[in-house]
């Protein structure tokens, strides 16, 4: 059982450029969440989804955008990046009321 | 909304010295309360939790923590710190029934392990 899985595992960025962040769950889990995590600011939330086709924002979400087709994927997209999001982006699943992280993907916006 | 605080930035343990982390979390009810831990490069897994019932409770690599109502506390502490507990520990609240909008984590804690 792999859990979550990000991709890519990292990558550099134009700014400007548009970037799609993977992310994939075999859990099941109904809930999803993308957070971003800088230093000095911990873990913030940037979207979240409770179940398959439904979408909700957190604490950071200007300039990002989520869908949910289905269970298992919750690609995070950057329209337009800029410096600001250069940042460690994690993706996390629910179950039992416990967070499963992935791997985390370091993007960084020039 | 819920809020949680660890006010050591950085600490310097030991190895083989005992270990306290410090969190403090604002609520106005009995949350459900974590900690995280993370390698460098790596995610981050979870070290316990406390939803409900002993407020001491135990979870992986030997650690332990206290959920302290009175002092809005929930503390982890392990008696003998290695090397390889050198990490950022992360802890986090979510309130019951929130689970939607996932956990508000604090800012972390380094912890340098010293030989």
């Amino acid at each position: 059982i792999a859990g979550i899985t990000q991709a890519p595992t990292s990558q550099i960025l134009a700014a400007g450029r548009r970037m799609t962040l993977r992310c994939t769950q075999d859990m099941r889990h109904n809930a999803m969440y993308w957070y971003r995590q800088d230093l000095g600011l911990g873990l913030r939330l940037i979207h979240y989804s409770n179940t398959a086709g439904t979408t909700g924002k957190g604490e950071v979400p200007d300039g990002y955008s989520v869908s949910r087709a289905n269970t298992d994927d919750f690609p995070l997209t950057l329209a337009s990046a800029v410096p600001s999001q250069t940042s460690v982006y994690f993706c996390a699943s629910s179950g039992d009321r416990v967070l499963f992280f992935g791997p985390g993907t370091r993007l960084t916006v020039l | 909304a819920q809020s949680v605080t660890q006010p050591d930035i950085h600490i310097t343990v030991s190895e083989g010295a005992s270990l306290e982390l410090r969190c403090n979390y604002s609520y106005g009810a009995t949350p459900y309360l974590f900690w995280y831990v993370q390698s460098p490069g790596q995610g981050l897994q979870l070290l316990l939790k406390y939803f409900s019932g002993d407020t001491l409770v135990q979870g992986i690599k030997g650690f332990e923590a206290e959920f302290k109502r009175s002092q809005s506390s929930f503390n982890l502490r392990k008696p003998s710190v290695h090397w390889s507990d050198a990490a950022e520990y992360f802890c986090a609240v979510g309130t019951p029934g929130g689970g939607a909008d996932g956990l508000t984590f604090g800012k972390g804690t380094h912890l340098i392990i010293q030989p």
